[in-house]
This record gives structure tokens, sequence and C-alpha cells, in this order.
């Protein structure tokens, strides 16, 4: 199947600071991605969905401000933690499709986020 | 709006036991069905899939058939191994512009 890769895979930051997480799909044109923020033991919350060239649609209750996405190409999509605070760790998936069809959405491996 | 409903874990069986993993879904239309699995610290990696009424997805000794007139898509294995410990999400898509619906997510522990 296609791949997704999403770096880093894990990172540690400081209090205040800003860290970026990539999304790339390696070999297919990923016109729609999505960004997940998965809490230990429970399911994916959908955070936002980044349409390449135009703004991305927050989910309620997503800071737009604080969870900046830019989907800049078709390959491309990050996410960026802005004065990341401690709350803010947690595990951040991305998954992209093809909007052409409906098949599956292919995810990244995930990055682990630790704010200290 | 679409959901998906799947049991609750978590679930523990010993290594050769039959594994089912219930999941039920709403939706208007005919939407894609998937089963996605999530070893520990990982993404999730597609397990297998239908895209219509009475298919049947298979993989690694996983299947799971679309049945439209139960609105269900349940996940079965013969006999689990250890290594199929992780978390399995039951989803549903309508188009391709959309996100996935996700299920809670169930727990399997094989022991052996």
């Amino acid at each position: 199947g296609a791949v997704v890769s999403q770096h880093p895979s894990w990172v540690i930051c400081k209090s205040g600071t800003s860290v970026k997480i990539e999304c790339r799909s390696l070999d297919f044109q990923a016109t729609t991605m999505f960004w997940y923020r998965q809490f230990p033991k429970q399911s994916l919350m959908l955070m936002a969905t980044s349409n390449e060239g135009s703004k991305a649609t927050y989910e309620q209750g997503v800071e737009k401000d604080k969870f900046l996405i830019n989907h800049a190409s078709l390959t491309l999509s990050t996410l960026t933690v802005t004065s990341a605070h401690p709350e803010d760790s947690s595990f951040y998936i991305c998954s992209a499709r093809d909007r052409r069809v409906n098949t599956e959405a292919f995810f990244g491996q995930g990055t682990r986020l630790t704010v200290v | 709006g679409n959901s998906v409903t799947q049991m609750e874990g978590p679930v523990t069986l010993s290594e050769e036991a039959f594994l089912t993993i219930n999941c039920t879904y709403t939706a208007t239309g005919y939407p894609s069905l998937f089963w996605y699995v999530q070893y520990p610290g990982e993404g999730l990696q597609l397990l297998l899939k239908a895209t219509k009424a009475d298919d049947k997805g298979s993989n690694k000794g996983f299947e799971a058939t679309y049945r439209k007139e139960t609105t269900s898509f349940h996940l079965e294995k013969g006999s689990v191994q250890v290594s199929d410990s992780a978390v399995y999400f039951c989803a549903l898509s309508d188009s391709g512009n959309t996100p996935l619906v996700f299920g809670k997510g169930t727990r399997l522990s094989v022991i052996a």
C-alpha cells in the first residue's frame, strides 16, 4: 500500500517553544490530509482536515492558533504546535487520502510529543 | 451522521483461540469499511477492507464480511497468536475527501 512518512517519531520540548511535525505522502498525491490526536488507551480524535492549497478545517474545540496546519503541496502537510504546554503532550498521527478515489486512508507512524 | 460501534475491550485470549470483534455501523449510502490495527507506539496500519456488500476482506488470517442487512463488519481470526496483541479499529468512509469514522478501538491481548 501507499506510504505516509511522519517525522519526527518522538520529540521532547520545553514549555513555551513550538514544535513542527511533518507528514509526507511518498508515492501518491495526498489531496486531503487529516491530523489526529490520541490520548493513552483511547481512540483517535480528529483535530483538523487540510486540503492542498486551502485553509485547514478544524474540529470544534481545537484551537487553530495553537495547532497551525499547512498543506503546501500534494505530498506534504505540517502541524505546528505553538507555545507548547505540558497538556499538549500526546501522540499525534497524520493520515492522507487521495480524494479521487474512496479508498483507505494511509497513516503516518505517529509522533510522541512530550512537553516538559 | 455516520458512526461506528465496536465491542469494547480489553479482550484477553489464549494463543490459538478464536477471535471475534464485533463492529456495526450507521451510514447513509454505501460506505467502504475497514479494519485497522495499531501496535504499541505506532500509527495505524490497514488490516483489511471491503468496499461493497457481501465483500470479504482478508489478511494475515483475519477476515471480515460486509453485511449490509445487519450493517456489520465483524473481525474474525481462527487462531490468534501473541503477535496479534494490539488495538483494532473498525472504520468507515463514504467518500474520498472526508476523514474516516472510527470506532473506539478494541484492545486485544493474547497470552501464551
